[in-house]
């Protein structure tokens, strides 16, 4: 059960865009779209932001978005605030045997 | 409004045992699957248990087959982590979350709870 791999920090100015990478395998990300992305900001507990690669649930703003291109996933976030510093993680679906896994962690910095 | 409340957590001995539970509210707990994730002190998320909403399947991460057992009682609303054999390692912050559907397979975490620490040393 390797980890999804994810770039360690990312950063932009208020008002820009990033965008932050998950990359699996075709046993994982690029085997099923069920990929999901997870808020963490310090001392906290995750906050699911995006879900089944596109999906936002209802409250999450609409600067953020998930695409998916063979087995890596991304998480683009627009806009940028400086609320939205924090930890993103993606997860994936791993089949049966593996069931779950989660990327690494990615740092953002709101510069 | 969905909640889940872990305890159980605390400091143990390498070798020993802790039982953790998580207690739902806010919806209908046997109609889907549950999970636990830990996160090492620093380090990032780790899928560790699942378990299917009537308890009739159960999934676990290499790190802790054998040694971790899932399971939970619908008539209490209760999800369960027993940990045995806990190693170093096993140190972190372990946290519930809800599935969002009944199997478990192909979801997501749509809600979490505020985690428990457990500490394995001597």
């Amino acid at each position: 059960q390797s980890a999804l791999t994810q770039p360690p920090s990312a950063s932009g100015s208020p008002g820009q865009s990033v965008t932050i990478s998950c990359t699996g395998t075709s046993s994982d990300v690029g085997g099923y779209n069920y990929v999901s992305w997870y808020q963490q900001h310090p001392g906290k507990a995750p906050k699911l932001m995006i879900y089944e690669v596109t999906e936002r649930p209802s409250g999450v703003p609409d600067r953020f978005s998930g695409s998916k291109s063979g087995n890596t996933a991304s998480l683009t976030v627009s806009g940028l605030q400086a609320e939205d510093e924090a930890d993103y993680y993606c997860s994936s679906y791993a089949g049966s045997n593996n069931f779950k896994v989660f990327g690494g962690g990615t740092k953002l910095t709101v510069l | 409004e969905v909640q889940l409340v872990e305890s159980g957590g605390g400091l143990v001995q390498p070798g020993g045992s802790l039982r953790l539970s998580c207690a739902a509210s806010g919806f209908t707990f046997s109609g889907y699957a549950m999970s636990w994730v830990r996160q090492a002190p620093g380090k990032g998320l780790e899928w560790v248990s699942a378990i299917s909403g009537s308890a009739g399947s159960t999934h676990y991460a290499d790190s802790v087959k054998g040694r971790f057992t899932i399971s939970r009682d619908n008539s209490k609303n209760t999800l369960y982590l027993q940990m045995n054999s806990l190693r170093a390692e096993d140190t972190a912050v372990y946290y519930c979350g809800k599935e969002a559907n009944y199997y478990g397979s192909g979801s997501t975490i749509d809600c979490w709870g505020q985690g428990t620490l457990v500490t394995v040393s001597s």
